[in-house]
């Protein structure tokens, strides 16, 4: 099983910051195979990147993704109230899918 | 816009079988891949398995043989049954559409139902 590992745990900013989000590989991925996504307080998660740098469909230019091997990066610029939530990595490399324990991103 | 509604009891006992359905509206079942998600405080968001239209799966091992999916496409649904249940299957059950660009990407999903096992 591919285990992810996102840090920081939490990460503390204010609204017009950039925000970098790491998110680790325990095994090479190709790019191809990894996903961001976000989830506020009280909603389900929704997809903002795979293949580690397509948008998803709707999603700001703001968000963008960049990584290869074993480490990923999404990155979030001016930082506004709706973006404080919590963001997963998912990789789709191999069998079964998983998911990251989350980056908090708060104020 | 497609929209996905999970149904369920919210609650079951222990070693009981909890049966879940996934009402897609606003588009078609058909050729897409679904899912079924579940996520909990203490292993946050864990892959269940995917289904095709066609009736194709693909199951996360940890769950053991405990789970299965299927599809009705005559009533644009799809189902999970979790048998065996035990207080470690409690959580909120999502459903979820998969697209297959690359990699499968969860890009549609439900709310998500709440599912307690308890006594």
């Amino acid at each position: 099983e591919i285990v992810l590992t996102q840090s920081p745990g939490t990460l503390s900013l204010s609204p017009g910051e950039r925000a970098t989000l790491s998110c680790r590989a325990s095994q090479t991925l190709s790019s191809s195979y990894l996903a961001w996504y976000q989830q506020r307080p009280g909603q389900a998660p929704r997809l903002l990147m795979y293949g580690a740098s397509n948008r998803a469909a709707g999603i700001s230019d703001k968000f963008s993704g960049s990584g290869s091997g074993t480490e990923f990066t999404l990155t979030i610029s001016r930082l506004e109230p709706d973006d404080f939530a919590v963001y997963y990595c998912q990789q789709s490399a191999g069998s079964p899918r998983t998911f990251g324990q989350g980056t908090k991103l708060e104020i | 816009q497609v929209q996905l509604q999970e149904s369920g009891p919210g609650l079951v006992k222990p070693s009981e079988t909890v049966s879940l359905t996934c009402t897609v509206s606003g588009g078609s079942i058909n050729n897409h891949w679904w899912s079924w998600i579940r996520q909990s405080p203490g292993k946050g968001l864990e892959w269940i398995g995917f289904i095709y239209d066609t009736g194709s799966t693909n199951y996360n091992p940890s769950l053991k043989s405990r789970a299965t999916i299927s599809v009705d496409t005559s009533r644009n649904q799809f189902s999970l049954n979790l048998n065996f249940v035990t207080a470690a299957d409690t959580a909120i059950y999502h459903c979820a559409r998969t697209i297959a660009y690359g990699g499968k990407w969860f890009d549609t999903w439900g709310q998500g139902t709440l599912v307690t096992v308890s006594s």
